[in-house]
């Protein structure tokens, strides 16, 4: 089974710089998710979105960070300008629903963004 | 806002012994608690799952225990092993939203 599939792995830029991380989720999964994971953290919720619409994006900093979702299948998520501050995993999920009851969510390997 | 709080932080166990996680929510509303596993550099890997309604689920070593009234939620692994030493997340959620909010995470080593 094809899991969620992440790009770059890795990534190392200079602070004011622009980035770009791409997420392909599993086949038939609605909801995708970006989370910021800082090292020794837990996942933090960036942008949540079902099919291409926003569901929730309460928590990305807007003045530097954008996220689509065209088609409702692929997404990038960017960062521009960076700030050392946003040294972290990139992690994208994508879940299906359980029926009546939560979501199941699959991880991406993630991108491990380092700002210099 | 929703959150979910995690404890300990750091747990060092004896190969052999059971280790037990605990997480509390504040939204009421949730019902559906995952626990992931991370080893360094990998993945969160979903390592068991339980729905509102039923109170305990249990996978060979590992368990997971509900009490909604009290909102809080464990994972237990019995006979643990080294390869068991990785940091587990809990997870809140619920139906309508699909919203995943994680815990701080908790380091587990077993020490051999």
């Amino acid at each position: 089974e094809a899991g969620v599939a992440q790009s770059p792995r890795y990534k190392i830029i200079e602070k004011r710089q622009s980035v770009a991380f791409w997420c392909n989720p599993i086949s038939g999964h609605a909801t995708l998710y970006w989370y910021q994971q800082i090292l020794g953290q837990g996942p933090k919720l960036l942008i949540q979105f079902q099919n291409n619409g926003v569901v929730d994006d309460s928590q990305l900093p807007k003045d530097r960070f954008s996220a689509e979702r065209l088609k409702g299948v692929d997404s990038t998520l960017k960062i521009q300008p960076a700030k050392l501050e946003d040294s972290a995993v990139y992690l994208c999920a994508s879940s299906f629903p359980l029926g009546p009851g939560g979501v199941r969510a699959f991880f991406g390997q993630g991108t491990r963004l380092t700002v210099v | 806002g929703e959150n979910v709080e995690q404890h300990p932080s750091t747990l060092s166990v004896q190969e052999g012994d059971s280790a037990v996680i605990k997480c509390t929510y504040s939204d009421s509303a949730s019902n559906y608690f995952p626990w992931y596993k991370q080893e360094l550099g990998k993945r969160p890997q979903l390592i068991i799952d339980i729905r509102s309604n039923v109170g305990e689920k249990k996978d060979q070593r590992i368990a997971v225990t509900l009490n909604k009234t009290a909102k809080h939620f464990s994972l237990h692994i019995t006979e643990t092993q080294p390869e068991d030493s990785a940091v587990y997340f809990c997870a809140a959620s619920k139906a309508g939203t699909y919203k995943y909010i994680f815990g701080t995470g908790t380091r587990l080593k077993v020490l051999a």
